[in-house]
């Protein structure tokens, strides 16, 4: 059962553009949503979150967008670098159960950047 | 480089060995988490720790697999008799509102 669900397995964008990075759940006991980029042999790097309680947070070129009534986030990258060029991976969890805040994660999206 | 480390980066075995991953979060994090990374798939939660104490384990960690967090401080990954469908990346994060990870152990069982 795939309870986070990133149907974009890559997406190629070119230097200076949008990055429109999409991300499904079916969870409705998920209230807090996180973004990580993954290099080749490294661990995944926190990007930035968002609470059930917003629908938008913003980080310098990055954005995360949430639509609660249709279980969707997205992660918006202006402009698009080059060396963003990684695997965006999608994760949810509830912080307040008793699950301890483990993440659920997509199965990744392969962003490539061209000059 | 998040300050999780995490020893080896890589281990080849062969089926049947025992292997043990270790990981060093960050000091004042007193939550400490695994998981695994397949080909083509995100992290799946194997375990986590509060301190010393494992307070969850997936349906994923058979009773091949033990996990130990001695002290609260390091925690070491044991895998017995390994099986080749053991092969995959392990991953560490180490919690205090968000998680950050590990650079991961590549494990490759032959």
């Amino acid at each position: 059962d795939q309870q986070v669900k990133q149907n974009s397995p890559s997406l190629s964008v070119q230097e200076g553009r949008i990055s429109i990075l999409n991300c499904d759940y079916t969870n409705s006991m998920f209230d807090y949503f996180l973004w990580y980029k993954k290099y080749p042999a490294e661990g995944p790097t926190f990007l930035i979150s968002i609470s059930s309680i917003k629908d938008k947070n913003e980080d310098g070129r990055f954005t995360v967008f949430l639509n609660k009534s249709a279980k969707h986030l997205s992660l918006h990258i202006v402009p698009s670098q080059p060396g963003d060029s990684a695997v965006y991976f999608c994760a949810a969890t509830s912080p307040g159960a008793t699950s301890g805040s483990r993440l659920t994660f997509g199965e990744g999206t392969q962003l490539t950047v061209n000059p | 480089d998040t300050g999780v480390s995490q020893d080896p980066r890589h281990k080849i075995t062969k089926r049947g060995q025992n292997v043990t991953f270790r990981c060093d979060p960050i000091s004042e994090h007193n939550r400490l988490y695994w998981y695994r990374q397949t080909l083509g798939q995100g992290p799946e939660f194997l375990t986590y720790f509060q301190n010393e104490a494992q307070l969850e384990k997936s349906r994923l960690l058979s009773d091949r697999f033990s996990a130990e967090r001695p002290k609260g401080s390091f925690s070491t990954l044991e895998i017995q008799r390994t099986e080749q469908g053991d092969s995959a990346m392990y991953l560490c994060a180490s919690h205090r509102e968000t998680q950050y990870f590990g650079p991961g152990t590549r494990l490759l069982v032959l």
